[in-house]
């Protein structure tokens, strides 16, 4: 079955410091690979993608993101967290064959950025 | 340009009753996605309709699950009865690209607030 994984339930950081949100994928093919964030009581808002190029994808908000086929891995990162960072994130990957377009979804990672 | 709207973004309902979630997509988009997360889990795929026609319902968990898109605009999406099971936040999503072989103009699928259903 295909899948995204995220190894943590959460990540701590202080609030300067630079994060990593860690992400791997199982999904055939050469997938499409996407961030979204849900702040509290708000809907996911998209983040950042990666479809071809450069391995190193910039985004919304100073999060930039870095693909790895080898380890099949797109880990979400940002050189300096900001307490206003502090969310619930997704990874997902998109099968671009013959899925329709449909996400697949990792269990989110829950950000908490300490002044 | 307003964003993809669900109603009502909270409903506790009794088990053995009827929900019905309903989601306006952005205007124009004819992709429209239903996904749930279950409290802690990943977000799950249900279905998706192009225009007002099922493309994928893979993802729908039983027949107590009704989705309908009439005339391709909004959708709802009905839970009858509803189990304790059911309990989530129900995301529906939108985007105006589909397919392999396509120019993808808009790759990204927006998303809703979500509505949050509790079964008690």
């Amino acid at each position: 079955a295909q899948s995204v994984a995220q190894p943590e339930d959460q990540v701590n950081v202080a609030e300067g410091n630079p994060l990593t949100v860690k992400c791997t994928y199982s999904v055939s093919g050469n997938p499409y690979l996407f961030w979204y964030v849900q702040y509290p009581n708000r809907g996911l808002q998209f983040l950042l993608k990666y479809i071809t190029g450069d391995n190193l994808v910039k985004g919304s908000y100073g999060f930039e993101a870095e693909f790895n086929k080898s380890q099949t891995s797109f880990h979400l990162k940002k050189p300096s967290a900001l307490v206003s960072d502090s969310a619930l994130y997704f990874c997902a990957a998109r099968p671009i064959y013959n899925q329709g377009g449909k996400l697949i979804f990792g269990q989110g990672t829950e950000l908490s950025v300490k002044p | 340009e307003a964003g993809v709207t669900q109603f009502p973004s909270h409903s506790v309902i009794e088990k053995g009753q009827t929900v019905t979630l309903r989601c306006d997509p952005i205007s124009g988009h004819d992709n429209l996605y239903w996904y749930r997360r279950v409290m802690g889990k990943e977000i799950k795929f249900l279905l998706h309709f192009v225009k007002e026609s099922k493309q994928d319902e893979s993802g729908m968990p039983n027949n107590r699950f009704l989705a309908e898109r009439t005339g391709g605009t909004y959708s709802t999406l009905k839970v009858q009865p509803a189990e304790l099971e059911d309990s989530g936040v129900y995301f529906c999503a939108s985007s105006q690209d589909w397919g392999p072989g396509q120019v993808f103009m808009n790759t990204e699928a927006f998303f809703g607030q979500g509505t949050r259903l509790t079964v008690v």
